[in-house]
Formats: structure tokens, sequence, C-alpha cells
């Protein structure tokens, strides 16, 4: 079966750094991605992992670990606008469908 | 450039009546397509993904259905709509033989009451 997990929600402050971790079960594996979502509105894309490291992207970097079914996305420098849901999503196989989790809802205060 | 369009943005529909969501791409050609609803307190389920005209694949057995009559339209019906059916659906299309991220379209509310 598939199934990602990933915390509901997390809170931090301005200027700080967060991590928020995702933990995957999929039946094959083919890349884990992270979308940014705001309220009311669709998912962005962000970033991209298909083999085990750090991809850096300005503010947001994305970790992956295979063996582990482990990825999580850091965020630097909070500003109030990365306040926002942050879904993680594997594919099992090139050219499928993504799976979602149900996403982490982030607020950043002042 | 590509873009994605869905519509309507926002509708309210009565239990029983029929539905009918329609996405369009433009800027690409044979994108794939999919259709996913997105309920309260819940992540984006998949519903329907199509590789093609004509071809649609279904995850999830419920009272919709899709239909692609042309290569860059992708639509979601319902004969009869159900309470269940309210969430946020949206429409995503990915590039093949791209990396795999989708680009979502705008999203449609519906509110089943």
């Amino acid at each position: 079966g598939q199934n990602i997990d990933q915390p509901t929600e997390m809170t931090a402050t301005e200027g700080a750094i967060v991590q928020i971790n995702c933990t995957y079960q999929t039946s094959g594996f083919n890349g884990l991605f992270w979308y940014q979502q705001h309220a009311g509105e669709a998912p962005t894309f962000l970033s991209y992992n298909v083999l085990d490291g750090l991809e850096e992207k300005g503010r947001f970097s994305s970790f992956l670990s295979r063996s582990k079914g482990y990825s999580y996305l850091l965020l630097k420098e909070l500003q109030m606008k990365d306040s926002a849901s942050y879904l993680c999503a594997a594919r099992r196989q090139a050219g499928t469908a993504l799976i979602f989790g149900k996403g982490t809802t982030l607020s950043v205060s002042s | 450039s590509q873009t994605i369009h869905q519509w309507p943005a926002t509708l309210v529909q009565p239990v029983g009546s029929p539905l009918s969501l329609e996405c369009t791409v433009e800027g690409t050609s044979n994108p794939n397509l999919y259709w996913y609803r997105q309920a309260a307190g819940r992540g984006l389920q998949l519903l329907f993904y199509s590789v093609g005209i004509g071809q649609i694949s279904s995850e999830v057995p419920q009272n919709l259905s899709a239909s692609r009559p042309q290569d860059r339209q992708f639509i979601l019906s319902s004969k009869k709509l159900l309470l269940s059916d309210s969430g946020f659906y949206l429409c995503a299309w990915r590039l093949q033989g791209s990396i795999g991220e989708l680009f979502f379209g705008e999203g449609s509310r519906l509110t089943v009451l």
C-alpha cells in the first residue's frame, strides 16, 4: 500500500529555520516532491529528489534518504509569507501520478 | 509558456444534481492530465488520470467520472452529487518525459448541500 506521513502543524518565528519531516512507504519509488499551498490556492512545486542527498534552492532545501523512506524540507530565514501548507508527495514509478501526504500547516509569527 | 485553467472556480450544488468541471491546458501537446480532490482535513486524493485522448484511469471507485475529448481538455462529471463530494477539486498536468512535477490549475471549490 501507499502511506505518506508528515506532521499536521508546526509553528515558527520570522528569521528562524524550520524542518518539516516526511516518511513514506510506497510500492515502488521514483521520486519525492515537495509542494507549497497557501490557503484557498493551488499547490505550487518547490523541490524534487530522486537520489539520496540534499537539494538546495535558495532559502529552501530538501533531503532524501531512500533506505529510510525519509525526506525533509528545510526552510531558512523564515518570512511571514512562508505561512502555508507544505505537501510531501511520492511517485511510485516513472510516469505515474503523485501520491500526496495530508500536508503540514506552517504558521510563521513575528 | 504553458498555462492551465479550470472552471468554475466556485459552485454550490444540491444533493442529486449533476456536475461538470472543465480543465484546459495551453502551450503544450500530449500532456498527462490529472484530477485530484482535497477534502477538509485530508490530503490530495488522486481521482483520475489520463495519458491521452479517450484514455482514463480511475484510482478510486466513486460516483464521479472523467473524460478527455480533446488532447488538452479534461472534464470531471457526476450524474448525481453526494454530500461527500464536497471539496476542492484540482486539475493538474505533467509534461511527458519531464522529472514529473505537476502543475495545478486554480482549483474548483464544490459545496454540496
